[in-house]
């Protein structure tokens, strides 16, 4: 039973390019959360998405961010126009069900570098 | 406001000695608690949670935590380090809406 999977596992971009994160729930999972791990920091809420919703995006920066959880295909973190400040590790988690008692079973994480 | 407090930043412990990482939070209602491990480059593991019923709750690696509402907080514990344990540590919060609040972590080193 394979865990959540994240790709790439390494990114680098270029100021002004855009950064494409993607995440592959847990079988059986359909609740998807992104969290941004800053350098020296804990990991901080970004979004919360089920099937073709987004549930909660209070955590994330309303400029440049999006995210998408398809019917069909992993999570879609998008990070448009990717600035220094960006660069950090991007973790995505998944549950079985919407609860808040309910464990997120998290990925190994993508590190983003901006150039 | 919901947070989550883990006041040390870095704690060193030897091989063999008793290890305790503070976890206070601040949340209004009954909270959902949890202790996360991350070895380097990797990403979260589970250790424990408590949701109800007994204070002490046993995890994963030998590792144990106790609620005290009176403190607001969830301490973990582990009798006798092992050098593999070193790693950050991590206290969450789960709150009504899914989200998880996460403390600033631990990192914990173990000489030999």
């Amino acid at each position: 039973n394979a865990g959540v999977m994240q790709n790439p596992r390494h990114l680098v971009r270029r100021r002004g390019q855009e950064a494409r994160l993607r995440c592959s729930p847990m079988k059986g999972h359909s609740h998807v959360y992104w969290y941004r791990q800053l350098p020296e920091e804990g990991l901080k809420f970004m979004v919360y998405l089920q099937k073709e919703n987004i549930i909660d995006e209070s955590g994330m920066p309303k400029e440049r961010f999006s995210a998408e959880f398809p019917k069909e295909g992993p999570s879609i973190l998008r990070i448009q126009q990717v600035v220094r400040g960006d660069s950090a590790a991007y973790f995505c988690a998944s549950s079985p069900v919407s609860s808040s008692y309910n464990e997120q079973f998290f990925g190994p994480g993508t590190r983003l570098t901006v150039l | 406001a919901q947070s989550v407090t883990q006041p040390d930043i870095h704690i060193t412990v030897s091989e063999g000695a008793s290890l305790e990482l503070r976890c206070n939070y601040s949340y209004g209602a009954t909270p959902y608690l949890f202790w996360y491990v991350q070895s380097p480059g990797q990403g979260l593991q589970l250790l424990l949670k408590y949701f109800s019923g007994d204070t002490l709750v046993q995890g994963i690696k030998g590792f144990e935590a106790e609620f005290k509402r009176s403190q607001s907080s969830f301490n973990l514990r582990k009798p006798s380090v092992h050098w593999s344990d070193a790693a950050e540590y991590f206290c969450a919060v789960g709150v009504t809406g899914n989200q998880f609040y996460f403390g600033t972590g631990t990192s914990l080193t173990v000489i030999p």
